[in-house]
């Protein structure tokens, strides 16, 4: 399967501990984007890459995130000293720089902090 | 400032009839809009799309309709089927933006 992979799937972690996702793109993809899902909302954007260049973050994006994609394949996200609120889905998504925004999502890392 | 709107929480159908999802949107800048299905635990995934130079664009048992004039669009499925119950999500993005803003999706439940 060469679709968008993401890792772990599920993770639980106390409050205050760091937790970090990784996502494999589609392969030919030069995008990358990572979403936030709550229950009853739909997706909510994060940030982007082009490459290994990170070119857009949402306010959404606190200080105790931080996203990479040290050379334009994979990427990872790390949430610091994490909060009950940001247990959600986190989606990644991949595209190829071409017109028309179709995006392909992963399965989602499932966070819960306790 | 919700700017993608799916005002139906959820929608029942009989399998066999046709399923009308709806979506409104208020930013005059989005031209291109995306439907998505998600099952529970897993990521969307793309079922078809639109760009605002259409009105309508087809896909098997998919249709997707635009109406730009009312920024309203929906998605037809006709036949529907059980495998067809899932959240659909409307998603739209602006030239030259990459993001894509998301409504808060409809749950359809195809009823055998």
């Amino acid at each position: 399967d060469t679709g968008v992979s993401q890792d772990p799937r599920h993770k639980i972690t106390k409050r205050g501990q760091n937790v970090t996702f990784r996502c494999d793109p589609i392969s030919e993809h030069n995008r990358l984007y990572w979403y936030r899902q709550t229950l009853g909302q739909g997706p909510e954007f994060l940030t982007y890459f082009q490459n290994e260049a990170q070119l857009e973050k949402s306010r959404l994006l606190s200080d105790r995130f931080s996203a990479e994609r040290p050379k334009g394949s994979f990427s990872t996200l790390e949430i610091q000293r994490t909060e009950q609120g940001d247990s959600a889905m986190y989606l990644c998504a991949s595209s190829l720089s071409v017109s028309g925004n179709t995006i392909y999502f992963g399965e989602g890392s499932w966070l819960t902090v306790v | 400032d919700q700017q993608v709107k799916q005002n139906s929480p959820s929608l029942s159908v009989q399998e066999g009839r046709i399923s009308i999802l709806n979506c409104d949107y208020t930013n005059s800048m989005f031209d291109y809009f995306l439907w998505y299905k998600k099952y529970p635990a897993e990521g969307p995934t793309f079922l078809i799309s639109i760009s605002s130079i259409k009105d309508k664009n087809e896909d098997g048992r998919f249709t997707v309709f635009l109406n730009k004039s009312a920024k309203h669009l929906s998605l037809h499925i006709v036949p529907s089927q059980p495998g067809d119950s899932a959240v659909y999500f409307c998603a739209a993005s602006a030239l030259g933006a990459e993001k894509l803003t998301f409504g808060t999706g409809t749950r359809l439940t195809i009823i055998p």
